[in-house]
């Protein structure tokens, strides 16, 4: 089945640690985003892709690194300049014409222990 | 940047009561979409309006996009508790979607 797979579904991250979350999929989407979600809030930007080698900050970069060496991949580092770490991390892609939304992965929950 | 307002933030229902959250933006939107979450789930897409004044319907779901285009809504009819989360829409900013702050939906038995 198509999708968008995220690994691990939890992490536990020590203070100062980078650790990096893993985005794949296989629906031959163009484009890719990352997403960051705190309890009982909506969703913020935190990087996006729409084609391999290149991507741009979204609203809460800060902290954050990406690469998009493959189509199919996109994962997020939080380095220890994320102050405030703790959240659920979603991935999504999208293909071209739209009227079919995004994609979402199934999250990672990271918390700083 | 652009942003969007959605009200409710919460509402609790009884099973079997209607239930409609409302999107709304100062600019002309050029199209939206709604999400549901479910309870420690993910986003799942549900629909997307285009039209001026267009009317979409699934089921117990009715989606609206407003005449200006700067305005929408989900209505949900006879609520069920298989309709329990929280509802998003969202609309497209350069190259990328931007949420609304959601409605959470709790529907009690």
């Amino acid at each position: 089945d198509g999708g968008i797979t995220q690994s691990p579904k939890y992490l536990f991250r020590k203070e100062g640690q980078n650790v990096t979350l893993s985005c794949e999929q296989n629906l031959n989407h163009d484009a890719m985003y990352w997403y960051r979600q705190d309890p009982g809030q909506g969703l913020r930007l935190i990087y996006y892709s729409q084609i391999v080698n290149d991507f741009q900050k979204g609203d809460i970069a800060e902290g954050y690194s990406v690469s998009r060496e493959k189509k199919e991949s996109f994962p997020l580092t939080v380095t220890s300049a994320q102050k405030n770490p703790t959240a659920f991390y979603l991935c999504a892609s999208s293909g071209q014409g739209g009227g079919y939304g995004y994609t979402f992965g199934s999250g990672t929950r990271l918390t700083v222990v | 940047g652009q942003q969007v307002m959605q009200i409710p933030q919460y509402q609790h229902v009884q099973e079997g009561e209607d239930f409609t959250t409302y999107c709304n933006s100062s600019t002309t939107l050029s199209n939206i979409q709604w999400y549901k979450q479910r309870p420690g789930g993910h986003p799942v897409f549900l629909i997307q309006l285009v039209k001026s004044g267009e009317v979409k319907k699934q089921k117990r779901l009715t989606f609206q996009f407003g005449e200006a285009k700067k305005n929408s809504s989900l209505h949900i009819t006879a609520t069920q508790t298989t309709d329990v989360g929280t509802y998003f829409c969202a609309v497209t900013g350069f190259q990328k979607l931007v949420f609304g702050t959601g409605t959470r939906l709790l529907v009690s038995p």
